[in-house]
């Protein structure tokens, strides 16, 4: 059974270039949830989604990213014209409710590592 | 202001030790605190999961507890081994959007042979 799954695991990009970041979630898993670590620092939210659909992206910037759960495929995080302060490593997690109660626990994959030259 | 806590920063133990790995909280409504364990490069695994109601929760060779009243939990790990050595995060969430999980900063955790 295989985890959550990321790719790429390391993405480099010059200043404007676009970044696609996709995460295929655990079998079964129809919730999904984008998070951002900047060195030495905590993981922060970006974005839950479920299929088709964006549930909260409150945490997402104004401009330049969006996520996306298509009905078939993996989920992507794309982010246009990326900067430096983008580089970070994007974390995303899958879990089988969206409720965050009791056992709904969310499984994280192994991340995707950003650098913008 | 981090909602979430954590200390020490950094940890350096000898293999077989116990250490204790502390984290406050000032997420209100309290809805659910976990610990997860994340090795470098690696994405975070979950270890234990409270809610308000109790106070403690073992996986093995990690216990956790929770104080509610106080919004302090502690992970206590024994008899320490080298692959222990990971950053070990506590995450909080609220009533309020329970999948918004809130990550303090981990505390790094070195095991030495």
């Amino acid at each position: 059974n295989a985890g959550v799954m990321q790719n790429p695991r390391h993405l480099v990009r010059r200043r404007g270039q676009e970044a696609r970041l996709r995460c295929s979630p655990m079998k079964g898993h129809s919730h999904v949830y984008w998070y951002r670590q900047l060195p030495e620092e905590g993981l922060k939210f970006m974005v839950y989604l479920q299929k088709e659909n964006i549930i909260d992206e409150s945490g997402m910037p104004k401009e330049r990213f969006s996520a996306e759960f298509p009905k078939e495929g993996p989920s992507i995080l794309r982010i246009q014209q990326v900067v430096r302060g983008d580089s970070a490593a994007y974390f995303c997690a899958s879990s089988p409710l969206g409720t965050g109660l009791g056992t709904d626990t969310q499984y994280f994959g192994p991340g995707t590592r950003l650098t913008v030259l | 202001k981090n909602q979430v806590e954590q200390s020490p920063q950094s940890l350096i133990i000898l293999e077989g030790k116990n250490c204790t790995l502390q984290c406050n909280y000032t997420v209100s409504p309290f809805s659910n605190l976990r610990w997860y364990k994340q090795d470098t490069g690696r994405g975070p695994v979950s270890l234990t999961i409270m809610t308000f109601s109790e106070n403690t929760k073992s996986n093995g060779r990690y216990t956790a507890t929770l104080d509610a009243d106080t919004k302090q939990s502690s992970l206590h790990i024994t008899a320490s081994q080298l692959s222990d050595s990971a950053s070990y995060i506590c995450v909080v969430t609220g009533t309020s959007g329970t999948y918004k999980y809130i990550f303090g900063t981990g505390t790094r955790l070195k095991v030495l042979a």
